[in-house]
């Protein structure tokens, strides 16, 4: 069992330039989540999902747009980059409720110049 | 909004002692569910601890227990026997219960000395 993989794991892309974070779990999970960690911060949810074909924005959506066509992966692209965009993102995915506990990917470090 | 706040920003304990990290949350929900998660230097955010808000049961795990106050909202977390390995920077997280979103804290940083 992999949990949830993420790549890259680093990157840097200069501004205006778009990219796609990939994430993909073998959980069979439901849910899935994208999050941002700025330095010395919490995360922060930018996206998440109930399923297949549904997604929703979190707390800071701006800049970022996701899809969900299968169970298993859940993108999150970068439209035009910034340098406020420079973080840690994370990918998370849990099963159906009541139990909520996220399982979490090793994270893509990307740095926006 | 839901916030969730830890005033601690470091803590420090000694090897084999007793450390406890606070954490406060503001919530006009009754049912609900809080973490802690630890992340270590490899970034990796591995869970600790989970509390279901209609247990008044405080959560344990072998080392790791939970001080969980619903009146006052405050989640807090008692480490013992402090171990080198358990140097790391803990959140606390809050889970509304609906749709599994986590809201987290800004990070208390432990540091654990020989």
């Amino acid at each position: 069992n992999a949990g949830v993989t993420q790549t890259p794991k680093f990157r840097i892309l200069k501004i205006g330039q778009s990219m796609t974070l990939q994430c993909t779990q073998d959980m069979n999970h439901n849910y899935m989540y994208w999050y941002r960690q700025d330095p010395g911060m919490g995360l922060k949810l930018i996206y998440y999902s109930v399923g297949a074909g549904i997604t929703d924005k979190g707390e800071v959506p701006n800049g970022y747009n996701v899809s969900r066509s299968t169970t298993e992966d859940f993108p999150l692209r970068l439209e035009l980059a910034a340098p406020s965009q420079t973080s840690v993102y994370f990918c998370a995915s849990s099963s159906d409720p009541p139990n909520y506990e996220q399982y979490f990917g090793p994270g893509t470090r990307l740095t926006v110049t | 909004a839901q916030t969730v706040t830890q005033s601690q920003p470091e803590m420090s304990v000694q090897e084999a002692e007793t450390v406890t990290l606070s954490c406060t949350y503001d919530t006009s929900e009754s049912d609900y569910y809080l973490f802690w998660y630890k992340q270590p230097p490899s970034r990796q955010m591995i869970l600790v601890i989970r509390q279901e808000a209609y247990k008044q049961q405080n959560a344990t795990e072998n080392r790791f227990s939970v001080n969980f106050q619903k009146a006052a909202k405050s989640f807090s977390l008692k480490i013992s026997d402090s171990q080198l390995g358990d140097a790391a920077m803990y959140f606390c997280a809050y889970n509304p219960g609906n749709t599994g979103k986590l809201i987290f804290g800004q990070g208390t940083t432990l540091q654990v000395k020989p």
